[in-house]
């Protein structure tokens, strides 16, 4: 069946570093979809990509949608001690429900 | 209204317990889900309804036993759950079932002794 794999499960960075996290999908995708859970929280929706190549910035996060739509990114410029939280890909193959990634946990140090 | 409404917030129950648990949304989505989300996992899809009509089932256990009465309500009936079951479960609404975003309620955090 359909897996997302997505890395890495970890990160912990400086406040101001840059983070990015990585979503690779072993079909090829409809749509993919990012969301973040605060720690105690529950997941929200960041952003939706569909198209082929599609890159779409939300002021400090910039989401990416690969060429073959099998893989995608999320880079956080200047990560601010708000930006700690679990962040998921989920995909959508075909009519199938949505594939969530493992998750990428990010810490960030003040 | 954006919100997902899931009651209680937290649940403890033996293993011979009956209890349910409630989802409400009014945001007139057609598509609802039940997700169980383990510590430090993601969420893992248990079942869907569309259009108040199940759709899917992740083969689930049958002592989870879903129940959409109307077109704003999701309910989860537990019965006789093993301490494996204790997760935190999630409602999610989305407006049909298919490529949309799905809007998350903030979870049931049961515990079964």
């Amino acid at each position: 069946g359909q897996q997302v794999m997505q890395i890495p499960q970890y990160q912990h960075v400086q406040e101001g570093e840059d983070f990015t996290t990585y979503c690779n999908s072993s079909t090829t995708l409809s749509n993919i979809q990012w969301y973040k859970q605060r720690p105690g929280g529950h997941p929200v929706f960041l952003i939706q990509l569909v198209k082929s190549g599609e890159v779409k910035k939300q002021k400090r996060l910039t989401f990416q949608f690969g060429e073959a739509k099998k893989n995608s990114s999320l880079h956080i410029t200047a990560t601010q001690t708000t930006d700690v939280g679990t962040y998921f890909c989920a995909g959508h193959s075909g009519n199938t429900p949505l594939v969530f990634g493992k998750g990428t946990r990010l810490s960030v140090i003040a | 209204d954006t919100e997902v409404t899931q009651t209680p917030k937290h649940l403890v129950m033996g293993m011979t317990n009956k209890k349910s648990l409630k989802c409400e949304q009014h945001m007139g989505h057609r598509a609802m889900y039940w997700y169980k989300q383990k510590a430090k996992k993601p969420p893992e899809l248990m079942f869907v309804y569309s259009y108040e009509k199940l759709s899917i089932n992740e083969s689930v256990p049958s002592r989870f036993s879903p129940e959409c009465p109307n077109s704003s309500l999701l309910n989860l009936h537990l019965h006789a759950l093993q301490p494996e079951d204790s997760a935190l479960y999630l409602c999610a609404s989305s407006q049909v079932y298919g490529l949309e975003k799905l809007f998350f309620g903030s979870g049931t955090q049961l515990s079964v002794l």
